[in-house]
């Protein structure tokens, strides 16, 4: 059971715009630890693809932004392309339990 | 381009140690630390630990706590990742990450080495 909790999976049709939540606690994003998020394409490492909660790395298409409010945040993406078809994992610090912890992960269908 | 390259899988029987490898290139290595994670098959990711790739200072995640350790070899800008007592749920694919933090995690992972699959069977 992860720290941080992740819908299983999130699906939408080219073009749509779906929402991936992230939900924690005051030990973790409540209370004020920046959120990542990480893609996973199918048969491949992570990659890094929102950082400090709303921030992309260079080389991320700005169809991909993160937000965050309270004890929860949020992966937004639009414009929804069959290349984005891959598991997503957000990710937070923990005071409570002193380390970096992880959502259970969320895939995502393109229908 | 900063690339992290792991060593090749390995199978290992219950009780034994695997130690991997993973050789990082297109920076300093001593202006980063390097994370260590894990991905049992089908399953999330687990921090394991961070190793400082200025000091060597280590921090480990309390479950792997004196059965893991890392180090590094500042001379070829290589992590290693040991683990000892090894059990069938010890299999999972591996992987090294760097961090921003040098001496302190600043728990960001970016980029990933390629992975590396530990398999436990007797």
């Amino acid at each position: 059971q992860s720290v941080l909790t992740q819908p299983p999976s999130v699906s939408g049709a080219p073009g749509q715009r779906v929402t991936i939540s992230c939900t924690g606690s005051s030990s973790n994003i409540g209370a004020g630890y920046d959120v990542n998020w990480y893609q996973q394409l199918p048969g491949t490492a992570p990659k890094l693809l929102i950082y400090g909660n709303n921030n992309r790395p260079s080389g991320v298409p700005d169809r991909f932004s993160g937000s965050k409010s309270g004890t929860s945040a949020s992966l937004a993406i639009t414009g929804l392309q069959a290349e984005d078809e891959a598991d997503y994992y957000c990710q937070s610090y923990d005071s409570s339990l002193r380390v970096g912890v992880f959502g259970g992960g969320t895939k995502l269908a393109v229908l | 381009q900063v690339q992290l390259v792991q060593s090749g899988a390995e199978v290992k029987k219950p009780g034994a140690s695997v130690k991997v490898s993973c050789k990082t290139s297109g920076y300093t290595f001593s202006n980063y630390g390097i994370s260590w994670v894990r991905q049992a098959p089908g399953q999330g990711l687990e921090w394991m630990g961070w190793i400082s790739g200025y000091n060597g200072y280590t921090s480990y995640t309390q479950k792997f706590q004196g059965r893991v350790t890392l180090t590094t070899d500042t001379s070829t800008g290589t992590a290693y990742m040991e683990l000892r007592s090894l059990r069938s749920d010890d299999t999972a694919v591996y992987y090294c990450a760097r961090d921003p933090g040098v001496t302190t995690i600043v728990w960001r992972l970016d980029p990933w080495g390629q992975g590396t699959l530990v398999t436990v069977s007797s």
